[in-house]
């Protein structure tokens, strides 16, 4: 079975900081990652998504995430923050075709003060 | 297009109470899933389904039905609602082709069960 770990519960940064946010996932085969963001109210988003080639996969917002297999991790990072970044971002794989679903990691909430 | 619509948004119950979250694409998707999100465990598969007539289990299942008649529709059954089953639920559908499955979810059902 697969899982993932997110490995902060709750980050506050000041705006103009650097975030790295990270996620680890256990399954031993071919695993499609992605990054989802809930801003306060509103449904999930997607942000990024990685299933294969350049390891490094930018997305919407300027965010990016990292590919680094040995480690099985998939950590998202943003240069410079802004105050609309804080919402709670989720790590999630699936495997294969994807037709079970998403397996996600518990959230973090990010709280940017201005 | 509408994506991925619920119905109802809110929705209050007394145990024992069964009711129905419905959940619609008009995206033509063949795969759905029910998630339900609690604080601080992320979100956790239910349901899913890869086309009509065909569903499956995820993670939490018990004290939910699924059946999926058409491809547009994926309703969720509370048999007999329980305390334990308040939770914020989302509806995600995703396209069978392509190299990787995006999930795309609709805006969720907050239901609180007394």
């Amino acid at each position: 079975a697969q899982s993932v770990s997110q490995h902060n519960h709750h980050v506050i940064l000041s705006e103009a900081a650097s975030l790295e946010l990270g996620c680890n996932y256990s399954y031993g085969g071919t695993v499609n990652l992605f990054w989802y963001v809930q801003y306060p109210g509103q449904h999930l988003q997607l942000l990024l998504k990685y299933f294969s080639g350049d390891p490094l996969v930018k997305g919407i917002k300027g965010f990016e995430a990292e590919f680094i297999k040995s480690k099985f991790s998939f950590n998202l990072r943003k240069p410079s923050v802004q105050w609309s970044d804080t919402a709670e971002y989720f790590c999630a794989v699936n495997s294969g075709g994807g037709a079970d679903g998403l397996t996600f990691g518990k959230g973090t909430h990010l709280i940017i003060q201005p | 297009n509408a994506g991925v619509t619920q119905t109802p948004k809110f929705q209050v119950l007394k145990t024992g109470q069964s009711m129905t979250l419905q959940c619609a694409q008009d995206m033509n998707h063949e795969y759905m899933s029910w998630y339900r999100q609690d604080p601080g465990m992320g979100l956790r598969l239910i349901h899913y389904s890869v086309g009509a007539g065909i569903t499956d289990q995820g993670e939490v299942p018990n004290g939910y039905n699924v059946s999926r008649s058409t491809t547009e529709d994926f309703p969720l059954r509370l048999l007999s609602a329980a305390p334990s089953q308040t939770s914020v639920y989302f509806c995600a559908s995703s396209y069978k082709g392509g190299p990787v499955n995006e999930q795309f979810f609709g805006p969720g059902t907050r239901l609180t069960v007394l």
